[in-house]
């Protein structure tokens, strides 16, 4: 079975320009949530997708949005982005959302100069 | 609101001897708890979790958790460690009764096993 798949992997922007960061869950899988990762603030959820509906949402601006298609792949969009955006961007799946046993893909890295 | 506080950041260890590494939670409802291992350059993985029942969790690769709800305290243990379970440890807390899937993560402990 093929894991939660993260596109890109690396990427590089600057300050101000957007990002646009996929990812594709475990076949099966209908929720899809998204951390962000920083040596400073460790783990921070973003947001829940399931069925298409955003469940559940974190404490960033809204500069941070994302969504979820029919198939389950999700997509999350940074506009203006902040040299504090860099970070790792973890996306994970989990069948049904509610038993907090996420699988998690390698992330995708960051970095705005 | 929630809050997980993973009390050591950096836990070295000797290869073969045992680690504990410690969690506590903050939380005014049920809950479930986690812990996560992070190998370098890579997402994280479940080790293990305790939604309810049995106090004592048992994982994978040989770690075990209990879960204390009088000390509000979920730590991770391992008899004897390897080489390989160099790498760093997240616990985490969600709200239980059915809340969807929002993990509250501490700040992570890196274990270090030296030969």
């Amino acid at each position: 079975k093929a894991g939660v798949t993260q596109t890109p992997r690396y990427l590089i922007k600057t300050r101000g320009q957007q990002v646009t960061l996929s990812c594709s869950p475990i076949s099966g899988h209908r929720s899809v949530s998204w951390y962000q990762q920083t040596p400073g603030q460790g783990l921070q959820f973003l947001f829940e997708y399931f069925s298409e509906t955003q469940r559940n949402k974190g404490n960033f601006p809204g500069r941070f949005s994302g969504r979820q298609f029919s198939n389950s792949r999700s997509e999350m969009n940074v506009s203006t982005l902040e040299l504090g955006d860099s970070a790792l961007y973890l996306c994970a799946s989990s069948f049904d959302g509610f038993t907090g046993e996420l699988f998690f893909g390698e992330g995708s890295r960051l970095t705005v100069l | 609101a929630q809050s997980v506080t993973q009390l050591d950041s950096q836990v070295p260890v000797f290869e073969e001897a045992p680690v504990e590494l410690r969690c506590n939670y903050s939380s005014s409802v049920s809950v479930y708890l986690f812990w996560y291992v992070q190998y370098p350059n890579q997402g994280l993985q479940l080790l293990l979790k305790y939604l309810s029942g049995s106090t004592l969790v048992k994982g994978i690769n040989g770690f075990e958790a209990e879960f204390n709800k009088s000390q509000t305290s979920f730590h991770l243990r391992k008899p004897s460690v390897h080489i390989s379970d160099t790498a760093e440890y997240f616990c985490a807390v969600s709200e239980g009764q059915g809340g969807s899937e929002k993990l509250v993560f501490g700040k992570g402990t890196k274990l270090t096993v030296n030969p």
